[in-house]
């Protein structure tokens, strides 16, 4: 089964940038879109990224997202940390037409 | 804009089943597909299945294959996510999604549905 493996965690200070890697277990993760998903804590996911580095409106550009084949990585790059962007980061893609979620990574600005 | 409502908290014994609406407004509500999505305490997302709203064609998660159900009722914008032999395991937030078939770009605010005898 196809799998994303993200990193458990990440901090940086406000004001840096930090950067978190989602890896495909398989194929070539950019053949299938892959979209990044911000929860914060007690709240719902929303999208901060989709189709790999589009950003829905109201996403501000502080927030970019590419695809790097020969790892078969995808990131998600957040410039410029506010205290507010301290959440749970999810990617997710897909694999005949079925969603798979990463594990999530827990970032901390302080 | 674009806003779901869904259905209320729900307690429901092991055994019986469930089923989360989630109501649609501020877009063309037969253009996108829905998503179902659902997040047990301290667990990652794990996606349940999606229906595409216009046809109503439906696909589900191998996991709950058999005991999800996915369907929609155009003429109210709403989506349901009906859960069979609800299990203690079940017991999480559940989420509904627009988008595509590959990407959720909206959410509701979710639900939380808890087994319990």
């Amino acid at each position: 089964n196809f799998m994303l493996t993200q990193p458990h965690s990440v901090s940086e200070s406000p004001g840096k940038t930090v950067t978190i890697s989602c890896t495909g277990s398989s194929g070539n993760i950019a053949s299938n879109y892959v979209q990044w998903y911000q929860q914060r804590p007690g709240s719902a996911p929303t999208t901060v990224i989709y189709e790999a580095n589009q950003r829905p409106s109201g996403v501000p550009d502080r927030f970019s997202g590419s695809i790097d084949s020969s790892s078969n990585s995808a990131s998600l790059t957040i410039s410029g940390l506010k205290t507010e962007d301290e959440a749970d980061y999810y990617c997710q893609s897909y694999d005949s037409s079925n969603w798979v979620f990463g594990g999530g990574t827990k970032l901390t600005v302080l | 804009q674009v806003q779901f409502v869904q259905s209320g908290a729900a307690v429901k014994k092991p055994g019986a089943s469930v089923k989360v609406s989630c109501k649609a407004s501020g877009y063309t509500f037969t253009s996108y597909a829905m998503h179902w999505v659902r997040q047990a305490p301290g667990q990652r997302l794990e996606w349940m299945g999606w229906i595409n709203v216009g046809n109503g064609d439906t696909k589900y998660s191998q996991n709950l294959q058999g005991r999800v159900t996915i369907t929609r009722d155009t003429s109210a914008s709403t989506a349901y996510m009906e859960l069979s032999s609800l299990r203690s395991e079940d017991t999480a937030v559940y989420y509904c999604a627009s988008g595509h078939s590959a990407a959720a770009h909206f959410w509701g605010q979710g639900t939380l549905i808890t087994v319990s005898s």
